[in-house]
């Protein structure tokens, strides 16, 4: 059973960088064609992919969030890490950790909760 | 990318069958058969529903079913329960390597 858990600050201020961390346990983050995803979303909207990192090592972000994120894995740890630059209060978000295999999202994380506020 | 298309709200009585509607574009949705769904309660992660257009994971119940015509996608729960009550969100791999949800679909059972 795979597990994933978030975990950072849950506060953060404008301008300044928004750093999450996704822990991964029964399954391995440099093994298997899954891509290990960020997805948030904020308070009484809807859904947004961020970005992913492949097994293999290789990222691809939202357009719209390319020029501010960074999706990068530590495999000794079996972890994988969202930073997100410049952020204002629009990026106000549960964050959400996930596998994604074959197009669709079995394995999430619970989410934690990100406010951007000074 | 565009977020899909999704309407706000659907509703029935239990019993009573409910479809959503996503749509997309020919670089997501029309273009690839790996549509999904999801439901979400409040306060908790979302839970894959449909994948691969009409794919049930196991423990779905079979009330939830899934098809593709051109670049529109729909779910369907029918024999509504009022465990159904909840958002609804369908997914698709797009162009480039993306992936988009859409826009999200009250679901009410009356």
């Amino acid at each position: 059973q795979v597990q994933l858990q978030e975990s950072g600050p849950g506060l953060v201020k404008p301008s300044e960088t928004l750093s999450l961390t996704c822990t991964v346990s029964g399954g391995s983050v440099s093994s298997g064609s899954y891509y290990w995803s960020w997805i948030r979303q904020p308070p009484g909207k809807g859904l947004e992919w961020i970005g992913y990192i492949y097994y293999s090592g290789s990222t691809n972000y939202n357009p719209s969030l390319k020029s501010r994120v960074t999706i990068s894995a530590d495999t000794s740890k079996n972890q994988f890490s969202l930073k997100l630059s410049s952020v204002t209060a629009a990026d106000t978000a549960v964050y959400y950790c996930a596998r994604v295999e074959g197009g669709y999202v079995y394995y999430w994380g619970q989410g934690t909760l990100v406010t951007v506020s000074s | 990318q565009s977020a899909l298309t999704q309407p706000p709200s659907a509703s029935g009585s239990p019993g009573q069958s409910v479809t959503i509607s996503c749509t997309g574009t020919s670089s997501d949705v029309g273009g690839y058969n790996y549509v999904s769904w999801y439901q979400q309660h409040p306060g908790k992660a979302p839970k894959l529903m449909i994948y691969e257009v009409s794919k049930r994971p196991s423990g779905v119940p079979d009330r939830f079913s899934g098809s593709k015509s051109g670049n529109t996608a729909s779910l369907t729960v029918s024999g509504l329960q009022a465990e159904d009550e909840a958002d609804y969100y369908c997914s698709s791999y797009a162009a480039s390597n993306n992936f988009v949800f859409g826009t999200g679909t009250k679901v009410t059972v009356l």
